[in-house]
């Protein structure tokens, strides 16, 4: 079927407010990652999940940053009280597998937040 | 913690010959997956290869192929037959197995252009 989808593709948002974004996966994937890309450097990794189990949050900036997945498919990626910090692209990848193969990653456009 | 370093930031190559795009990682692993991604100006990452750390052989995709010295944890790639729309940013990319596994970390990238 269709790769991964993400919504919106372009977020503009004044300092301090609230957004949310939104990753289709590639259906029957059991994996999915949050990545966050800073403007010229490669991505780095926010949080994990297998179907709607959170695994790994470890690179979740701060408290502000909150992720869920709370049927195994669709996850939100949500951003409180945003800084102009959090301006990035952020990237949603999808996976076959769970922890273990190795299994390549699909990864979405991305959505690309500028916070003013 | 595992790193991965991409120590050319910017690289040209004409239109049919080939380059070499360089990795090193550190990691105290022994079983781990390497990447190499490309990620062309409109922003979806596609895999290009996939290395598997306990095969001594190195990986090979058509006009792409890697060299992987694993005692050195070097992780290069060969592109081949350059064409111009291989032109592009390459992430290197580490991943390993087991607990804690699953999540890439990827290089800081190399962006490269073809020139015709």
């Amino acid at each position: 079927g269709a790769g991964v989808s993400q919504s919106p593709r372009y977020k503009v948002a004044k300092r301090g407010q609230d957004v949310a974004l939104r990753c289709d996966p590639i259906s029957g994937h059991v994996s999915l990652f949050w990545y966050q890309q800073a403007l010229g450097q490669g991505p780095e990794f926010l949080t994990y999940f297998q179907n709607e189990a959170q695994l790994d949050k470890s690179g979740l900036p701060s408290d502000r940053f909150f992720a869920e997945r709370p049927e195994g498919s669709v996850s939100t990626l949500k951003i409180q009280r945003t800084q102009q910090e959090d301006s990035a692209v952020y990237l949603c990848a999808s996976s076959a597998q769970g922890l273990a193969g190795g299994s390549e990653q699909f990864f979405g456009p991305g959505t690309r937040l500028t916070v003013l | 913690a595992q790193t991965v370093t991409q120590s050319q930031p910017e690289m040209s190559v004409q239109e049919a010959e080939t380059v070499t795009l360089s990795c090193t990682y550190d990691t105290s692993e022994n079983n781990y997956y390497l990447f190499w991604y490309k990620q062309p100006p409109s922003r979806q990452m596609i895999l290009v290869i996939r290395q598997e750390a306990y095969k001594q052989q190195n990986a090979t995709e058509n006009r792409f192929s890697v060299n992987f010295q694993k005692a050195a944890k070097s992780f290069s790639l060969k592109i081949s037959d350059s064409q111009l729309g291989d032109t592009a940013m390459y992430f290197c990319a580490f991943m390993k197995t087991g607990n804690q596994g699953g999540k890439l970390i990827f290089g800081q990238g190399t962006e490269l252009s073809v020139k015709p």
